[in-house]
């Protein structure tokens, strides 16, 4: 089955640095990769996604890259604020037909200091 | 208002004592699935059903089972709850997921079996 490796496991970035967020992916066949964001408390809110016929794609301070050949994308969150202070999920799906799974990181708390 | 709901948000229970956590959406979305939260192991699958009276094993089934007797319902069943099944309990629901639209939450259970 599909295995999604995710790094860093905690991150600590300072108001208006950037922060980049890794994932690498075991299945070839996977073709949809979603980011969710999880602030304390609260429940996981997908806050970008990408389709593997896409090699990137932004919303206004996030953007997501896509490496298919190396089985590989990245988050990235640029003049970050302390509200952007939450864990991130990266996942992973084939999706299609049948069969639907989708398979998450490990997490990345993500911590943006004042 | 479009939405996930699970109840009970709380529980603690006893080794062996069924219970059931109910998940309900009122977006008649065809997909639904169940998660557990555990720290530092992220978000696993433990069933999902892509429609009624259509379920499948996510990654971590052992010790669970579901049924999708109505659209709008997807209980999620601990027949001898253990205590390895502490855990935080999330549902998600989805609209068409093989075209992969967003999965949204419900609020999460949190339950502890002792």
């Amino acid at each position: 089955g599909e295995n999604v490796e995710q790094h860093p496991s905690t991150l600590s970035v300072q108001e208006g640095d950037s922060a980049v967020i890794k994932c690498t992916y075991s299945d070839s066949a996977s073709n949809y990769f979603p980011w969710y964001k999880q602030e304390l408390g609260k429940r996981p809110q997908l806050i970008i996604d990408i389709r593997s016929n896409v090699g990137e794609k932004k919303d206004q301070r996030i953007a997501v890259t896509l490496n298919k050949t190396a089985k590989h994308f990245s988050l990235h969150i640029t003049e970050t604020q302390p509200e952007d202070s939450a864990v991130y999920f990266c996942a992973a799906s084939r999706g299609g037909g049948s069969n639907y799974k989708l398979t998450f990181g490990k997490g990345t708390l993500l911590t943006v200091n004042p | 208002e479009a939405q996930v709901t699970q109840n009970p948000r709380y529980l603690i229970t006893v080794t062996g004592k069924k219970l059931t956590v109910t998940c309900s959406q009122n977006m008649n979305h065809e997909y639904m699935s169940w998660y557990r939260q555990d720290p530092g192991l992220g978000l696993r699958q433990i069933y999902y059903s892509m429609n009624v009276e259509v379920t499948d094993k996510g990654d971590v089934p052992e010790g669970y089972k579901v049924s999708r007797k109505e659209k709008r319902n997807f209980p999620l069943i601990l027949e001898s709850p253990s205590p390895n099944q502490t855990s935080l309990y999330f549902c998600a629901s989805s609209s068409s997921p093989g075209l992969h639209y967003e999965q949204y939450f419900g609020p999460g259970t949190r339950l502890t079996v002792t």
